[in-house]
């Protein structure tokens, strides 16, 4: 299994500032994946990231405001940028493992 | 596009009593189907994963079965206990390689009742 932390557990923003999440996992893995949880609903896929390429953006997501970084084969950050009250959510991280999908404990983000 | 149901969407039982949470899908063309529990506010923990070729997966008090053909699973949970109460997803993942991706159902927020 792995094992995956990200940062930092929670925040408070305020509208049009940007945060960056990180994702820390124990061993390499091919493929990070981004998750959002609007409040009361079932995660949505936001982009797969892939190391040492461009991330794959699911449809109605774009670069410009969801940046994402994959420096290596353990760590990945998504930025959510220009922050408005509709980006308040929980971010999770997720990654492949051998048979299943393992996921971080998410980043609850407020947008004020 | 794969389409993720499940019903109902939340649940209210006594504690003690068996309990199925249903999951459908649109497309069978899936790699594996997997059940997770999520507590209010936290991250996802994973409890069972179904292989597109298996029926069914048991882990303690949890049965989880899959129907391909009808784009169907169950959750079956057993002597039901308080702290079973949490929000359980289902999710499918597509078949095929570099296409993992996984569809969440909706959910079904399950309350026991002490």
């Amino acid at each position: 299994s792995a094992v995956i932390s990200q940062k930092p557990s929670r925040d408070i923003c305020q509208r049009g500032t940007s945060l960056t999440i990180q994702c820390q996992v124990d061993s390499q893995v091919t493929m990070m994946f981004w998750y959002r949880q609007q409040p009361g609903q079932s995660l949505t896929l936001i982009a797969t990231a892939n190391q040492g390429s461009e991330a794959t953006y699911e449809s109605g997501f774009v670069i410009d405001k969801f940046p994402i970084s994959r420096p290596n084969l353990t760590f990945s950050t998504l930025t959510v940028s220009n922050m408005s009250p509709e980006d308040s959510s929980i971010y999770l991280c997720s990654v492949s493992g051998p048979a299943e999908q393992y996921f971080g404990p998410g980043t609850r983000l407020t947008v004020t | 596009k794969q389409e993720v149901t499940q019903i109902p969407a939340a649940l209210s039982v006594p504690e003690g009593e068996n309990l199925v949470l249903n999951c459908s899908f649109t497309d069978s063309a899936i790699y594996n189907l997997q059940w997770f529990r999520q507590d209010p506010g936290k991250g996802l923990t994973s409890l069972l994963l179904i292989q597109s070729s298996q029926r069914e997966q048991t882990s303690g008090r949890l049965n989880a079965s899959l129907d391909k053909s009808s784009g169907r699973s169950t959750l079956y949970i057993a002597a039901s206990q308080p702290g079973d109460s949490a929000t359980y997803l289902c999710a499918v993942l597509a078949y095929g390689f570099g296409n993992e991706k996984l569809t969440f159902g909706t959910g079904t927020r399950l309350t026991i009742i002490p």
